[in-house]
């Protein structure tokens, strides 16, 4: 059973850039899954930001495209996410996930990321 | 981006009875090449992550129980727990992953009456 852990800042000052990692266990990086970054403001829905494929393929939703980067580190089995230009709008509980073959069927626990000065 | 529709936001529902949940997307998510629909559900409650419930429209993940169903086709869909018991408190979402950007609906509040 793949587990998800996400790990980085909590507080991040506007203008800035948020850096989250994703530990996968229990599984590789490098299996025929996408990994996938979902975040849910406090109190709203959730949001698709992007994915990745072992190989290196991303697909990024256009809202975040200029400003996001995700990236995998397959020595480490681990999957990044890096949101730059951060403004109190990007706070939010921060999911990483896999998707085998299109619908998300593993989610971490989430990380709370807060925007402000 | 497809637009997900979730109806109603909310909806409260007596021990036992149905529930019924709509969801319809502004274009279609049938894949004609493998007649499937890219439309899943999601189940979550408060401080957890969403968990997978329904995929391609109707086929239930493991561990579901069967009181839980997926179905529609094309543009509309519709959630069904035939059986509402006090554990299926949640908030249910759509999502669509037919293209890219996948998108979800707003979601729906489920409760007891």
């Amino acid at each position: 059973q793949v587990q998800l852990q996400e790990s980085g800042p909590g507080l991040v000052k506007p203008s800035g850039t948020l850096s989250l990692t994703c530990a996968v266990s229990g599984g590789s990086i490098s299996s025929s899954n996408w990994w996938s970054w979902v975040r849910q403001p406090p109190g709203k829905g959730l949001e698709w930001i992007g994915e990745i494929y072992h190989g290196g393929s991303t697909n990024y939703a256009p809202s975040f495209k200029s400003r996001v980067t995700i990236s995998v580190d397959k020595s480490k089995n681990q999957v990044s996410l890096t949101l730059r230009s951060v403004t109190a709008a990007d706070t939010a509980v921060y999911y990483c996930a896999r998707a085998p073959s299109g619908p998300i069927d593993s989610w971490g626990q989430g990380t709370l990321v807060t925007v402000s000065s | 981006d497809i637009v997900m529709t979730q109806s109603p936001d909310s909806l409260a529902v007596s021990l036992g009875e149905r529930a019924s949940i709509n969801c319809k997307s502004s274009q279609s998510v049938l894949n004609t090449s493998n007649n499937k629909n890219h439309l899943a559900w999601y189940q979550q409650k408060p401080g957890q992550p969403p968990k997978l419930f329904i995929f391609w429209a109707s086929t239930r993940e493991s561990g579901v129980p069967d009181r839980f169903s997926g179905s529609g086709s094309g543009t509309d869909f519709t959630l069904t727990i035939s059986s509402l018991q006090a554990e299926d408190v949640a908030v249910y979402y759509c999502q669509q992953y037919y293209s890219i950007p996948q998108t979800f609906g707003h979601g729906t509040k489920v409760e007891i009456k």
